[in-house]
């Protein structure tokens, strides 16, 4: 049973335009969210994150916004350049308990 | 300095071999991971250690077994190897009652 769930496999934007990742989680439990973006043959690498006591965190060109009520988060890159292109994970946790739950992954392609 | 480590990088190997993974850490982090991506490429948690202690164990069979034998190192070791553990494995760390975890580059295991 999938608590952390990205419904995109995949999405593919313009250089310089805004790309939004979506992920959806059904734990009400959870009050930290974490957004890393993985290249291939890597490890996935921190990217940004938030509390639930926040609907918004942004960090240069990287905002997360949470929508608790609807058991949502999306990261939005703006703008979007290739460098960008890469695989991004939705990850939760709850409590600090230490156990981070990954959704699958949305990958991105951004086009020069 | 790459921060946090695994060796090997790639492993394959035969049904039926036992086999260990490295993970370092350079951090000073007091709480090590191991999780398994596997082919649909989901990252789910293994093991979790905090000061050489195990605190996490997500229902992993008993073949793997972890050995920390300091705070900076967190090993997994594989007996009796499967077709089903072909998987990437990647080592994490964080300090305790963190949520950001620092991930290595993941070791690919194939078995034969």
């Amino acid at each position: 049973d999938q608590q952390v769930k990205q419904n995109s496999p995949s999405l593919s934007v313009q250089e310089g335009r805004i790309s939004i990742l979506n992920c959806d989680y059904t734990n009400s439990m959870f009050d930290y969210f974490l957004w890393y973006k993985k290249y291939p043959a890597e490890g996935p690498t921190f990217l940004i994150s938030i509390s639930s006591i926040k609907d918004k965190n942004e960090d240069g060109r990287f905002t997360v916004f949470l929508n608790k009520s609807a058991k949502h988060l999306s990261l939005h890159i703006v703008p979007s350049q290739p460098g960008d292109s890469a695989v991004y994970f939705c990850a939760a946790t709850s409590n600090a308990g230490n156990m981070l739950t990954f959704g699958g992954g949305t990958r991105l392609m951004v086009k020069p | 300095d790459t921060a946090v480590s695994q060796t090997p990088k790639y492993l394959v190997t035969q049904m039926g071999n036992d086999k260990s993974i490295k993970c370092e850490q350079n951090l000073g982090h007091d709480t090590m991971y191991w999780y398994k991506q596997d082919s649909k490429k989901f990252l789910k948690i293994m093991f979790s250690y905090n000061n050489k202690e195990l605190i996490i164990n997500e229902t992993v069979p008993n073949r793997f077994s972890p050995k920390s034998p300091d705070k900076a190192h967190l090993n997994l070791h594989i007996n009796s190897l499967e077709l089903g553990d072909s998987a990437v494995y990647f080592c994490a760390s964080s300090w305790d009652r963190e949520e950001t975890q620092y991930f290595g580059p993941g070791t690919r295991l194939l078995v034969l």
